[in-house]
Formats: structure tokens, C-alpha cells, sequence
């Protein structure tokens, strides 16, 4: 079965510096790859996605994710953390089930900025 | 532009009532329809998806249920709520995919429920 793994809970960092959260997943086929963020309350937001092609993707907000299929990675990066960041950040495989289209999210990573 | 609703924003209930939470999604046609819950400290479960009206996928058993009586509404109930209800609900929407193929979902604000 599928399955997303993120290992980092929690993540501080200080403002200004580099940022990577680290996304693993385990599905049959070519996945369809996803980073999602969360602020407090909130909703979730799409950052960037992957379906097939250049494996490096370039998202909203100076967020970019790198698809390896060899370590069925897929981590998040950004070259310099705003406190803005501060929220948390899924990762999820898409699955193709006959239209429904379903999506399995790994359990989260907490971003904590500090100024 | 699309958008999705939910309502209402926040609940409170007692155990044993009943529950609707609503999810409308404004700007498309024919969308993908779906259900989370967020417990805290965890990731998404997705409890129900919906391809067309009238037509439900359950993904886990549970004390819930969804119906979809329009194109572009969705909506979550319950007869008698438990404790273990409790969580964050998110609806989410998506284009419909052609076969071999796979669209992003965009999510609601969701709702805070909260049964005692």
C-alpha cells in the first residue's frame, strides 16, 4: 500500500537561513507528488506538485522540491526562511483510482522560525 | 475564479447529537469532491470522496456519513457524535481527471468541531 513518510515532527530554524523537509514515499508507479502548507486554523495551500518531467520543481512562495525516484525522496527546500514560514508542511502522494483522484499525506512537519 | 466554502467555522456539540457540516465549491463544474479529518497532532485521513451526485466512496467505517445532493455541494453528518469525533474537517475540491491522470486538490478553511 502506499504511504508517505516524513520524518521530521518539528523543525526551528532561524530567519534568513536554508530550509529542507524531507518527504519519503512508498507507492507501485510513477506518483504524483505534492507539498502542501498549513498555517494555524487554516486550510491547506498547494506549494508546488510533481507529475512527470524536469524532477526539480519550483513552487509559490521561493519553495522548490527535488524529485529522486532512486530514493523515492521528494524534499522541500528554500534558500532562506522568512518568519512567514512559520507553519506546518505536508507532503502527500496522489493515487490514481479511477477518477477519484485520492491523496495520502504523510503526518506533517512543524516549522518554527526564529527571528 | 473558483472558491470553497465550509461552514460553520467552528462547533461545539454534546455527545450524542447529530451533526451537518456543509462544503460548497463555487467556479467549476463537475468537481471531485472530498472529506478529511484532522485530529490533532496527525496528518489528514480522508473519510469520503465523490466523483457526481449521488455517488459516495467511504474510505475508512466510521460514525459518519456524506451525501452529495448537487453538483457542487458535499456534505458531512452524523446521527449520534462521540468523543473521538472531534477534529479539524477539511473539504477539498478537484478537477476531474482524465483516466491515467491526477489534479491537485484545493481545501476549504475547514471546521473546528469539538464534541464534549
Amino acid at each position: 500500500a502506499q504511504s508517505v513518510t516524513q520524518p521530521d515532527i518539528h523543525i526551528t530554524v532561524s530567519e534568513g537561513a536554508s530550509l529542507e523537509l524531507r518527504c519519503n514515499y512508498s507507492y507501485g508507479a510513477t506518483p504524483y507528488l505534492f507539498w502542501y502548507v498549513q498555517s494555524p486554523g487554516q486550510g491547506l495551500q498547494l506549494l508546488l506538485k510533481y507529475f512527470s518531467g524536469d524532477t526539480l520543481v519550483q513552487g509559490i512562495k521561493g519553495f522548490e522540491a527535488e524529485f529522486k525516484r532512486s530514493q523515492s525522496s521528494f524534499n522541500l527546500r528554500k534558500p532562506s526562511v522568512h518568519w512567514s514560514d512559520a507553519a506546518e508542511y505536508f507532503c502527500a502522494v496522489g493515487l490514481l483510482t479511477g477518477g477519484g483522484n485520492k491523496l495520502t499525506f504523510g503526518t506533517g512537519t512543524q516549522l518554527k522560525v526564529e527571528l | 475564479s473558483q472558491t470553497i466554502h465550509q461552514w460553520p467555522a467552528t462547533l461545539v456539540q454534546p455527545v450524542g447529537s447529530p451533526l451537518s457540516l456543509e462544503c460548497t465549491v463555487e467556479g467549476t463544474s463537475n468537481p471531485n469532491l472530498y472529506w478529511y479529518r484532522q485530529a490533532a497532532g496527525r496528518g489528514l485521513q480522508l473519510l469520503f470522496y465523490s466523483v457526481g451526485i449521488g455517488q459516495i466512496s467511504s474510505e475508512v467505517p466510521q460514525n459518519l456519513s456524506a451525501s452529495r445532493p448537487q453538483d457542487r455541494q458535499f456534505i458531512l453528518s452524523s446521527k449520534k457524535l462521540l468523543l473521538s469525533d472531534s477534529g479539524f474537517y477539511l473539504c477539498a475540491w478537484s478537477i476531474r481527471a482524465d483516466p491515467g491522470h491526477h489534479n491537485e486538490q484545493f481545501f476549504g478553511p475547514g471546521t473546528r468541531l469539538t464534541v464534549l
